[in-house]
C-alpha cells in the first residue's frame, strides 16, 4: 500500500525557515517524482515544485522560487521541502502528493504551518 | 500560466446527476485530471486524463472533454459526494488547478 506520511505542525515566527518531510512506503522511491503543494485556508491549491526521487533532479513554480527547496533521501525514502523567510503569506497547509503523467494520485495528509509572532 | 475557470458552487438534489465544468484559458488536450476534497482531507484524484476513471472510485463519477472545455458528472449524487472539487492541468508548467466547485445538497 502506497503511503506518504507528513511530518507535524509548525508554528513559527517571522522571517524563520521550516523544513517539512514526507516520508513514503509501498512504492519504488526513486522511480516517481514527488511534488509539494500549498493551500491556504478555503483557498485555491497551487503546485509549489516537483522533484524526482531518483537523482533529485527539481522543478519550480516560478511563484515559489526562493522561497521553497526541495530535497530528498533516497536512503529514508523521504522528501523534504524547506521554506525561507516566512511571512503571514506562508501560513497554509501543504501537501506532498505522488506526481505521475495521470495527475498526483497519492497525498500525504498535509500540514499546517502558522506564521505567528 | 494556464487559467483553470470553474463556478464557485453547485446545489443539487440526491439522487440527481450533477455537471461540474472547468474552461481553461489555452487548449491543454486531455491532460486535464478532476480532485475531490472532503473539508479537513487531502485531495483524491477521481478521473484522469479527461475521462478515466481512477481504480476505486464509483463509476458514478466521469468525465469528458478535450482542449480547452471539460466537465466532471456524478450521477447519481450521493450524501457522501459533497466536498470541493478541483480540476487540475498538466499540460504545461506550471501545473494549475481550478478554484474549485462547492457541492451542495439542496
Amino acid at each position: 500500500e502506497v503511503q506518504l506520511q507528513q511530518s507535524g505542525a509548525e508554528l513559527v515566527k517571522p522571517g524563520a525557515s521550516v523544513k517539512l518531510s514526507c516520508k513514503t512506503s509501498g512504492y519504488t522511491f526513486s522511480n516517481y517524482y514527488m511534488s509539494w503543494l500549498k493551500q491556504m485556508p478555503g483557498q485555491n491549491i497551487e503546485w509549489i515544485g516537483n522533484i524526482y526521487g531518483g537523482n533529485g533532479g527539481t522543478g519550480y513554480n516560478q511563484k515559489f522560487k526562493g522561497k521553497a527547496t526541495l530535497t530528498v533521501d533516497k536512503s529514508s525514502s523521504t522528501a523534504y521541502m524547506d521554506l525561507s523567510s516566512l511571512t503571514s503569506e506562508d501560513s497554509a497547509v501543504y501537501f506532498c502528493a505522488r506526481l505521475i503523467k495521470q495527475g498526483f494520485d497519492y497525498w500525504g495528509q498535509g500540514v499546517m504551518v502558522t506564521v505567528s509572532s | 500560466d494556464t487559467v483553470l475557470t470553474q463556478s464557485p458552487a453547485l446545489a443539487v438534489s440526491l439522487g440527481q446527476r450533477v455537471t461540474i465544468s472547468c474552461r481553461a484559458s489555452k487548449s491543454v488536450s486531455t491532460y486535464m485530471h478532476w480532485y475531490q476534497q472532503k473539508s479537513g482531507q487531502q485531495p483524491k484524484l477521481l478521473i484522469y486524463s479527461a475521462s478515466n476513471l481512477e481504480s476505486g472510485v464509483p463509476s458514478r463519477f466521469s468525465g469528458s472533454g478535450s482542449g480547452t472545455d471539460f466537465t466532471l458528472t456524478i450521477d447519481p449524487v450521493e450524501a457522501d459526494d459533497i466536498a470541493n472539487y478541483y480540476c487540475q492541468q498538466s499540460n504545461e508548467l506550471p501545473l494549475t488547478f481550478g478554484s474549485g466547485t462547492k457541492l451542495e445538497i439542496k
